[in-house]
């Protein structure tokens, strides 16, 4: 199972928006709406942002959102602020009953 | 509030074996499948495997890379998910994390994680 293709990294202005891409195949995003999105700081555990594509869990900011079209899930951050440069994987259920996860983005706020 | 807590890492040498255990509390251990997952230094998330609940057989999956090195167990009388770890490799040094997997087989809950170090 090969891992899911996100950019290395992205970046943005305190206030702007970005997206990351999270480019699967017809074996897992494309198939299950089982796409969830992580937020990792320095030498911390991963946080979930996203679960189930397009879900927040509690205490998640409603500036995070997800979205899917065909095989590419994408995480979108409104409102950027200094505390959301981070790292940010995805990770989908795959048609072999595993987890694959993306390279992962490092999000820079300028 | 659920909390998990991984144990048993340490520096190993090559081909030898480790157990890692995950002790979780605040929930219900035995409703929930567990996940172990690594990060190897300065590199990204990896799924390690996963065990389904009892309710679902208690069944295990694992990615390509472990498989047959590597078994997961659990333990739902004491709340533990352990991390069996075979024929240890250099490229298996990683901190590992074990998770709670909820809706969508997304991990809300993770521990701290562990540190493997593989090396002679």
């Amino acid at each position: 199972q090969s891992a899911l293709t996100q950019p290395a990294s992205v970046s943005g202005s305190p206030g702007q928006s970005i997206t990351i891409s999270c480019t699967g195949t017809s074996s897992d995003v494309g198939v299950y709406n089982y796409v969830s999105w992580y937020q990792q700081h320095p030498g911390k555990a991963p946080k979930l942002m996203i679960y189930e594509v397009s879900n927040r869990p509690s205490g998640v900011s409603n500036r995070f959102s997800g979205s899917k079209s065909g095989n590419t899930a994408s995480l979108t951050i409104s409102g950027l602020q200094a505390e959301d440069e981070a790292d940010y994987y995805c990770s989908s259920y795959t048609s072999s009953s595993t987890l694959v996860f993306g390279g992962g983005t490092k999000l820079t706020v300028l | 509030e659920v909390q998990l807590v991984e144990s048993g890492g340490g520096l190993v040498q090559p081909g030898r074996s480790l157990r890692l255990s995950c002790t979780a509390s605040g929930f219900t251990f035995g409703d929930y499948a567990m996940s172990w997952l690594r990060q190897a230094p300065g590199k990204g998330l990896e799924w390690v495997g996963f065990i389904r609940s009892k309710a679902y057989g208690g069944t295990t999956e694992y990615a390509a890379s472990v498989k047959g090195r590597f078994t997961i167990s659990r333990d739902d009388s004491k709340s533990i998910a352990y991390l069996q770890m075979n024929s240890l490799k250099t490229e298996d040094t990683a901190v590992y994390y074990c998770s709670r997997y909820s809706s969508g087989w997304s991990s809300p809950n993770w521990g701290q994680g562990t540190l493997v170090t593989v090396s002679s």
